[in-house]
């Protein structure tokens, strides 16, 4: 089992629509966690740190359940320029890893 | 603020041969990591440094792989000799407190 999965999508939705993303991890010790999101053939760039308590950020929306080990990442009224690959990241003491990505295509 | 930066952008080398990658990262952070993604995979831990001390290097493939980071500022990765398998696209991170990272543009490493 890998230690942090994804949806791999695609997932491929009209302008404006609200589209949600899911991820869990199975190290139970984990302490951070983090939506990255990487374009093609750039490197990842941090979209927003996950707390318990939940997060907003603009359109964006990430929550936590560290009982269930789930974190959630919401986007709503999509723009074209959110097309890209989000990653699911978790710290676990010193090192990170990574999910491996959900692609989304916004489109017009 | 400049960001992490890498160099060399592209790399293609043959089997058997060395290459060094270089990362500078943000000015004042004290963390420095290096991780790899192979095609087709997910983006993988190699090592994380505190300064010039390696603090876990748990990720680091085989002992061809060696990273330095002398007098905590920039760090090197020395591949040596090259496989195949080690072609992929290899990232340099930096955090102030280890937990947001800052990304490198990264180095595709190409060995043939």
């Amino acid at each position: 089992r890998k230690e942090v999965e994804q949806d791999p999508g695609p997932f491929n939705v009209p302008e404006g629509a609200t589209v949600a993303f899911n991820c869990t991890y199975s190290n139970s010790a984990s302490q951070s966690f983090f939506w990255y999101r990487q374009d093609c053939r750039k490197e990842p760039k941090l979209l927003m740190s996950v707390y318990s308590s939940g997060n907003e950020d603009g359109r964006f929306t990430a929550q936590l359940n560290r009982a269930s080990q789930y974190i959630s990442l919401l986007i709503r009224d999509s723009k074209l320029s959110d097309s890209a690959t989000y990653l699911c990241v978790v710290n676990s003491l010193s090192d990170m890893r990574f999910g491996a990505g959900t692609r989304l295509t916004v489109k017009p | 603020e400049a960001g992490v930066t890498q160099f060399p952008s592209h790399s293609v080398i043959e089997k058997g041969q060395t290459v060094t990658l270089r990362c500078d990262p943000i000015s004042g952070h004290d963390n420095l990591y290096w991780y790899r993604r192979v095609m087709g995979k997910e983006i993988k831990f190699l090592l994380h440094f505190v300064k010039e001390s390696k603090q876990d290097e748990s990720g680091m493939p085989n002992n061809r792989f060696l990273a330095e980071r002398t007098g905590g500022t920039y760090s090197t990765l020395k591949v040596q000799p090259a496989e195949l398998e080690d072609s992929g696209v290899y990232f340099c991170a930096s955090s102030h407190d280890r937990h947001e990272q800052y990304f490198g543009p990264g180095t595709r490493l190409t060995v043939t």
